[in-house]
């Protein structure tokens, strides 16, 4: 089984700049999850969709941050325009249904906001 | 307070050594209980989880949940140096029927040969 893609891997942006990240969740995974991870804290959760609706994004910074997902298969993340403090790993993740223990994270994109 | 406490490390060991990671929570509300592993550069994946109080072994891993005490801990025995990562508790409490997982900070652990 393939795991969760993302990319890039890396993005170096200067503030004030526009940013987007791709995500590709596993076959048949109709939940995906895109978490930020900065340095020495744990994953937090910005964004859940379910198939192609959004089921919580009470964390997500609405006036910088966006995200889709098309037809309920691959989504995008956005930041713009960004800010020093969004310096982080962006982790997607996704999982069958609503399994709480059936998450599967990529490897992330690490941002670096100069 | 926050929600999810643990303590950061690093936490160095010698091979072989019994480990003991803990995590202490806030919210009453959290029944399910994991640990996720995540070495350098790469996402967390998942090591073991719980949904009561009580231990569960699974090879050299034991996890144990002590909800009057909101307390978990991760037993790692006969440690190896493969076993240096980061690693992460996390807890759920299902909201409205869906999956939303709080983690803690992460504990780094190095295991030297």
């Amino acid at each position: 089984e393939a795991g969760v893609a993302q990319s890039p891997r890396y993005k170096i942006i200067e503030k004030r700049q526009s940013v987007a990240f791709w995500c590709n969740p596993i076959s048949g995974h109709a939940t995906l999850y895109w978490y930020q991870q900065i340095l020495g804290q744990g994953p937090k959760l910005l964004i859940q969709f379910q198939n192609n609706g959004v089921v919580d994004d009470s964390q997500l910074p609405k006036d910088r941050f966006s995200a889709e997902r098309l037809k309920g298969v691959d989504s995008t993340l956005k930041i713009q325009p960004a800010k020093l403090e969004d310096s982080a790993v962006y982790l997607c993740a996704s999982s069958l249904g609503d399994s709480i223990y059936g998450y599967t994270f990529g490897s992330g994109t690490r941002l670096t906001v100069v | 307070q926050k929600e999810v406490e643990q303590d950061p490390g690093p936490l160095s060991v010698p091979e072989g050594a019994i480990v003991s990671l803990n995590c202490t929570y806030s919210n009453s509300a959290f029944q399910y209980f994991m640990w996720y592993r995540q070495y350098s550069r790469k996402g967390p994946e998942l090591l073991m989880y719980t949904y009561s109080s009580g231990n569960k072994e699974d090879g050299r891993f034991t996890a144990q949940v002590d909800k009057s005490s909101k307390y978990i801990s991760l037993f790692i025995r006969d440690s190896q140096p493969s076993d240096s990562a980061t690693y992460l508790c996390a807890m759920s409490s299902m909201n409205s029927g869906y999956s939303t997982l709080t983690f803690g900070k992460g504990t780094m652990l190095l295991v030297s040969p």
